[in-house]
């Protein structure tokens, strides 16, 4: 079965905080990416990353930087977090080499105080 | 980024009855994909369409790849209460970097016993 877990379920962090979200898939897959999910604006590309140390701006990389130094290993840095970051954040991966399905993690739900 | 036109945007049903959704979208895609998410849970995909005018099953479920390839529905037959979630449409088009998709807003199915 494959698998894609996230380091956390739940995270309260305060205003200015370092964040780190992490993401781990065992399926040898070339193909990482972090969304951030709110109520009436679904699924919301932050980031991706197409192999190690490699990554690419989604549609809102503002306030996050990523860190893929393992292919395994896809990690959401929220350099100072804020309270509109406050969030449902997945993680997917996918292989190049078939017809590119997403897998999901379970999702972290962050809250900036 | 570019967002699909996903619809309805939710539906009360009563068990037992048929559910049908669709995405809409003004750019053809090479592959749609449907997913569930469970309440708190990260989605999980349903159902992978790749060729235009395919139409395919995953038990109770049905969907079909529209024939303009901008288009995909997704029909789930007698709904029981655990069909509850939010579905949503997501494609690739061609020629995407490392498998981006474009997700739908979501349709959010309540299902009364």
């Amino acid at each position: 079965d494959v698998k894609v877990t996230q380091s956390s379920r739940y995270l309260v962090k305060r205003t200015g905080e370092k964040v780190f979200l992490e993401c781990v898939q065992d399926m040898d897959h070339e193909n990482m990416f972090w969304y951030r999910q709110d109520p009436g604006l679904g699924l919301r590309l932050i980031y991706f990353s197409y192999d190690v140390k490699m990554k690419e701006k989604g549609d809102i990389p503002e306030g996050y930087s990523v860190s893929r130094e393992k292919k395994e290993r896809f990690s959401l840095i929220l350099e100072s977090a804020s309270t509109n970051q406050t969030s449902m954040y997945l993680c997917a991966s996918s292989s190049s080499g078939s017809g590119h399905e997403q897998f999901f993690g379970p999702g972290t739900r962050l809250t900036v105080l | 980024g570019q967002q699909l036109n996903q619809s309805p945007q939710s539906m009360f049903i009563q068990e037992g009855e048929d559910v049908s959704m669709n995405c809409t979208s003004s750019s053809i895609f090479n592959t749609w994909l449907w997913y569930k998410q469970d309440p708190g849970e990260g989605p999980v995909l349903l159902i992978a369409l790749y060729k235009a005018g395919e139409l395919t099953s995953n038990g109770r479920l049905t969907a079909q790849f529209g024939i303009t390839r901008k288009d995909s529905f997704l029909n789930i037959s007698a709904s029981i209460p655990s069909d509850v979630g939010i579905y949503f449409c997501a494609g690739r088009a061609g020629g995407t970097s490392y498998g981006k998709l474009t997700f739908g807003q979501g349709t959010i199915l309540t299902v009364h016993p």
